[in-house]
């Protein structure tokens, strides 16, 4: 099974600033099958990015995935406030399917 | 628009065998691998298993002993039972379209997402 490590834990950050989080896999990710998902409070995941550096239909270009291999990192250019939610990475290269312990982005 | 409809109990006491449907509407039902996850309290998101809409599943090791999922093609459904039940599987309970592979490439993976179903083991 893929360990999926993500740092930091917790990032506190103002809007309009940067924000970079990590992911490392445990061993390598098939073919850079790896996925960012938001989660808001009360609401299901909403997949961000897939691929490694894909934005998925809808997702404002703010929010860019890029990395290979087993890192892998996930930037917001400008927070706005509505980012501020816990971020996961997943793969899905290999079974099972996993998923990192998430990262809390905090104003 | 591909939406994700599930249902089934919120409270089990432990033993019990936890029972969930989600209804698929929109888009292809063939094709795709359709999935479970999890999400404990305060925790981190699980993936317990999938099916394709062919009948073939696979499942997290972890829950394999306890976990059948199975499909209604014929309503665009799939159901998930889990077996002896106990707290710790006290979860909010996901239904999402999974993987979509064409000549071996996954095209893509957890597109939609079901609204979540919180399920409570306790006695």
């Amino acid at each position: 099974e893929i360990v999926l490590t993500q740092s930091p834990g917790a990032l506190s950050l103002s809007p309009g600033e940067r924000a970079t989080l990590s992911c490392r896999a445990s061993q390598s990710v098939s073919r850079n099958y790896l996925a960012w998902f938001q989660q808001r409070p009360g609401q299901a995941p909403r997949r961000l990015i897939y691929g490694a550096s894909n934005r998925a239909t809808g997702i404002p270009d703010r929010f860019s995935g890029s990395g290979s291999g087993t890192d892998f990192t996930l930037t917001i250019s400008r927070l706005e406030p509505e980012d501020f939610a816990v971020y996961y990475c997943q793969q899905y290269g290999s079974s099972p399917i996993t998923f990192g312990q998430g990262t809390r982005l905090e104003i | 628009q591909v939406q994700l409809q599930q249902w089934g109990a919120g409270l089990l006491k432990p033993s019990e065998t936890l029972s969930l449907t989600c209804a698929v509407f929109g888009g292809s039902f063939s094709g795709y691998q359709w999935t479970w996850i999890r999400q404990s309290p305060g925790k981190g998101l699980e993936w317990i298993g999938e099916i394709h809409h062919s009948g073939s599943t696979n499942y997290n090791p972890s829950l394999k002993s306890r976990v059948t999922i199975s499909v209604d093609t014929s309503k665009n459904q799939f159901s998930l039972k889990l077996s002896s039940v106990t707290a710790a599987d006290t979860a909010v309970y996901y239904c999402a379209r999974g993987s979509w592979v064409v000549r071996g490439v996954v095209i893509t993976n957890l597109d939609y997402w079901g609204q979540g179903a919180l399920v409570t083991v306790s006695s």
